[in-house]
């Protein structure tokens, strides 16, 4: 088993459209949970962070569950530059240090 | 204020070569984070190095290897490059070496042919 799990897409959606995007992840002694963002050929971006309340920015909402092991990102109001793959992260400790645990991502693309 | 820089860009080589590639965090951050993004796939952790010590390795072979220097910059070697080498390398920095967000470089794509 994959230790983050995502739909790799593509989820192709008309702009104005509300898409959802799920992950799963194995180690339940992680510590902390993102979303990134990579646009094509481009380094990672922090879209935001992702906490068990719930936390929305904007358009972007992500929710946590911690007992399911399962994260979320919601977009609303999708816009043509919103389109991109969307990198479920999973930051955990090695002993020494922390690392980011990827998923292969989700790849969004939002059509006129 | 300047982000994670990487150089160079783009490099190609040959199977069997050898291959460095370098890092500059963010001003102030003290930890650098090596990852591995093959075409389709999330970034695989390689190390990690926070005041010059390895404090972490992903499963990669032996011929990878890094080293951090003192003003925190880091250099990420891979000796007897094979096809599968090929990929981006991403570094990325932090403050610390503990659980927090880090942040990306633009990446060095490798091409081994």
């Amino acid at each position: 088993r994959k230790e983050v799990e995502q739909d790799p897409g593509p989820f192709n959606v008309p702009e104005g459209a509300t898409v959802a995007f799920n992950c799963t992840y194995s180690n339940s002694a992680s510590q902390s949970f993102f979303w990134y963002r990579q646009d094509c050929r481009k380094e990672p971006k922090l879209l935001m962070s992702v906490y068990s309340s719930g936390n929305e920015d904007g358009r972007f909402t992500a929710q946590l569950n911690r007992a399911s092991q399962y994260i979320s990102l919601l977009i609303r109001d999708s816009k043509l530059s919103d389109s991109a793959t969307y990198l479920c992260v999973v930051n955990g400790l090695t002993g020494g240090g922390n690392k980011l645990t990827f998923g292969t991502g989700t790849q969004l693309k939002v059509e006129l | 204020d300047a982000g994670v820089t990487q150089s160079p860009t783009h490099l190609i080589k040959t199977r069997g070569q050898h291959v460095t590639l370098r890092c500059s965090p963010i001003s102030g951050h003290k930890s650098v984070s090596w990852y591995q993004q093959v075409l389709g796939q999330g970034p695989q952790f390689i190390f990690q190095y926070y005041e010059k010590e390895e404090r972490g390795r992903g499963n990669f072979p032996d011929r990878f290897s890094a080293r951090q220097f003192p003003n925190y910059s880091s250099e990420l070697n891979v000796n007897a490059l094979l096809l599968g080498d090929s990929a981006l390398y991403l570094c990325a920095s932090s403050f610390t070496r503990v659980v927090e967000t880090q942040y990306f470089g633009p990446g060095t794509r490798l091409l081994v042919l």
